[in-house]
């Protein structure tokens, strides 16, 4: 069965910093990936996603996140962050078929200090 | 604007008395799913429907009833509330392609439930 890993329940840093949060998942098949982000009091938002062909995706706000197969992982990463970066992070995978089913996992909250 | 309300935002509600959370989505989905988010957890799915009169359990169903008598709509209704429901809700709905969801959910704002 599919699971996500997220080792790092919370990752504070300073503001223009760099950053990575981690993410390893396990399945035997294919699979799809994303990475959705939850600011203070609001629902989750989808942030990049890798389907196929290239391995590193990128979002709009300068974040990036590469498909590394071998090692199961889709670790996000960002060279300089902002204070309003804050916000908790879910890692999630699917494996495709019938459902699609999305599996979460349990966050990261991202704290930027001034 | 794309949207999915979810109602009551904030709920305080006393064990065994029903309650319903609504969701209304505008972007003509097909797919909607409910969630709950627990510290530590994730989120876990509690029910899901791939359609109108289409609906499944999700790995977290008990306690849980959802409907879906129209698509724009996904209710879960809780008969008779317990302390362990106590949590923070979300819905959430997709477009399907090929006959399965895209895994780009777009999520409502969340209903925090406290149940005494």
């Amino acid at each position: 069965a599919q699971s996500v890993t997220q080792l790092d329940s919370q990752v504070p840093v300073f503001e223009e910093a760099p950053v990575e949060l981690r993410c390893n998942y396990s399945s035997s098949v294919s699979v799809y990936l994303f990475w959705y982000v939850q600011y203070p009091n609001q629902g989750l938002q989808l942030l990049l996603k890798y389907l196929s062909g290239s391995t590193l995706v990128e979002s709009i706000n300068g974040f990036e996140a590469e498909f590394n197969k071998s090692q199961t992982s889709f670790h996000l990463r960002k060279p300089s962050v902002h204070i309003s970066d804050t916000a908790e992070y879910f890692c999630a995978v699917s494996e495709g078929g019938a459902t699609n089913k999305l599996i979460f996992g349990t966050g990261t909250l991202l704290a930027v200090q001034p | 604007e794309a949207q999915v309300t979810q109602n009551p935002r904030y709920l305080i509600t006393v064990t065994g008395k029903k309650l319903t959370v609504t969701c209304s989505q505008n972007m003509n989905h097909e797919y909607m799913s409910w969630y709950r988010q627990d510290p530590g957890l994730g989120l876990r799915q509690i029910y899901y429907s791939m359609n109108v009169e289409v609906t499944d359990k999700g790995d977290v169903p008990e306690g849980y009833k959802v409907s879906r008598k129209e698509k724009r709509n996904f209710p879960l209704i809780l008969e008779s509330p317990s302390p362990n429901q106590t949590s923070l809700y979300f819905c959430a709905s997709s477009l399907l392609w090929q006959g399965a969801p895209t895994g780009e959910l777009f999520f409502g704002e969340g209903s925090r439930l406290t149940v005494l």
